[in-house]
């Protein structure tokens, strides 16, 4: 298996909403990330999980949540969020100092 | 700041001839260099990656890396318009994040 898999592909929330976005992995990688990326913009680190501890915030809002159940799952907690955080959401993974696999993204939306 | 400055384009060259791709990086101690593709509305989907000096051949694709030069290459031959997309190169140093360029936008023409 060499696929990192993102649900939902699509998402439309409200700015009072709960939603998670969720992603999995089955390749061994032991470091898993998530980006945010806007229109035309390169992607912009957001989280890291390096064996299953948080090592990397990049100064996020507190609207988003990381968590990391496992080694094969990661997941991004949204509340309360605002029209700017519309973007495609990018989960990755990788192992030691190869590229990344990113997954198919979520599109979000926030009303 | 460590930063991977990219022409933004669009490049655009006729089908059949060698699109190239060109990337700087300012981190004198970066060591992995990466080139990803990405489809208008999709993911990005790593094509090549290279380590050390020289070039790296792959299919149509060939990565070049000069690192006295601080420049990383991609040159596509034959080029398909299916090959119309974005190209970003990521560049990593002594951590495992890569600082990843505004990337080129590449359109091959029938």
């Amino acid at each position: 298996d060499t696929e990192v898999t993102q649900t939902p592909k699509h998402l439309v929330m409200g700015m009072t909403n709960k939603k998670s976005l969720k992603c999995e992995q089955h390749m061994g990688h032991r470091a898993m990330y998530w980006y945010k990326q806007k229109a035309k913009k390169p992607p912009e680190l957001m989280f890291v999980y390096s064996y299953e501890k948080l090592s990397i915030n990049e100064s996020v809002p507190s609207r988003f949540s990381p968590e990391c159940p496992n080694s094969s799952l990661l997941n991004l907690h949204l509340h309360a969020l605002q029209p700017e955080d519309s973007a495609l959401y990018l989960c990755a993974s990788s192992q030691a100092l190869e590229g990344y696999t990113f997954g198919s993204g979520t599109r979000l939306t926030v009303v | 700041q460590k930063e991977v400055e990219q022409n933004s384009g669009p490049l655009s060259v006729p089908e059949g001839a060698i699109a190239s791709l060109n990337c700087t990086y300012s981190d004198r101690v970066s060591q992995s260099f990466f080139w990803y593709r990405q489809y208008s509305g999709k993911s990005p989907e790593l094509i090549m990656s290279i380590y050390s000096n020289g070039d790296k051949e792959d299919g149509r694709f060939t990565a070049q890396l000069n690192k006295a030069s601080q420049y990383v290459s991609l040159l596509i031959r034959d080029s398909q318009p299916s090959d119309s997309a974005t190209y970003l190169c990521a560049v990593s140093g002594g951590s495992y994040i890569p600082t990843f360029g505004r990337g080129t936008s590449l359109i091959v023409h029938p």
